[in-house]
């Protein structure tokens, strides 16, 4: 089985630049989140998704959003990009929403902002 | 409001000697509680998980961690380091029952010396 599959796995936008990020979940996994990785630091939650509903938000500012298809991938998307918006991104996928039933991350959208 | 503190950024041991990478963890109630490991450019492996029950908590390749409640610490360890063990390890914290924001310390880097 595939594992969590997030795209495009490196890319560079310029300040003010909208950017979208793709991630589908392990086949069966019905819940997606959304971590910021910024350098040397842990990640951040940035969203929750589940079953297409928004299951929880993090502190971040309304140029971030996300929806959750009916087929249970995800996208994340970043309007107005600022340079602090450099991070490694990651999605991981659960099966539902719990946190018994743990995460699986993917290997992360390198977004790099100039 | 939860947080998780991993007091040392970097540690370096020899290969075969034992490994105890400190977590502390701020939480109200009883908290879900996880160390993951990420290698370069890689996503977030779980390695274990606590969420009650028995304090010590086996995981993959060799790791457990031990839940103090008086100490509020949840210590990884493994009894003998491999070369492959370097990465960058990290210890969040899930509040319960949902893990839609999981809290993550802000990881410790784990060099292996020959």
């Amino acid at each position: 089985d595939a594992g969590v599959t997030q795209s495009p796995t490196h890319l560079i936008k310029t300040r003010g630049q909208h950017v979208t990020l793709r991630c589908s979940p392990i086949s069966g996994h019905k819940s997606v989140s959304w971590y910021q990785q910024v350098l040397g630091q842990g990640p951040q939650f940035i969203f929750q998704y589940y079953e297409k509903e928004e299951r929880g938000r993090g502190n971040f500012p309304d140029r971030f959003s996300a929806r959750q298809f009916p087929n249970y991938s995800s996208e994340l998307n970043v309007n107005a990009l600022l340079l602090g918006d450099s991070a490694l991104y990651l999605c991981a996928s659960s099966l539902a929403v719990g946190a018994n039933y743990g995460y699986t991350f993917g290997s992360g959208t390198r977004l790099t902002v100039v | 409001a939860q947080s998780v503190t991993q007091p040392d950024i970097h540690i370096t041991v020899s290969e075969g000697a034992s490994l105890e990478l400190r977590c502390n963890y701020s939480y109200g109630a009883t908290p879900y509680l996880f160390w993951y490991v990420q290698s370069p450019g890689q996503g977030l492996q779980l390695l274990l998980k606590y969420f009650s029950g028995d304090t010590l908590v086996q995981g993959i390749k060799g790791f457990e961690a031990e839940f103090k409640r008086s100490q509020s610490s949840f210590n990884l360890r493994k009894p003998s380091v491999h070369w492959s063990d370097a990465a960058e390890y990290f210890c969040a914290v899930g509040r319960t029952p949902n893990n839609n924001d999981m809290r993550f310390g802000a990881g410790t880097r784990l060099t292996v010396k020959p």
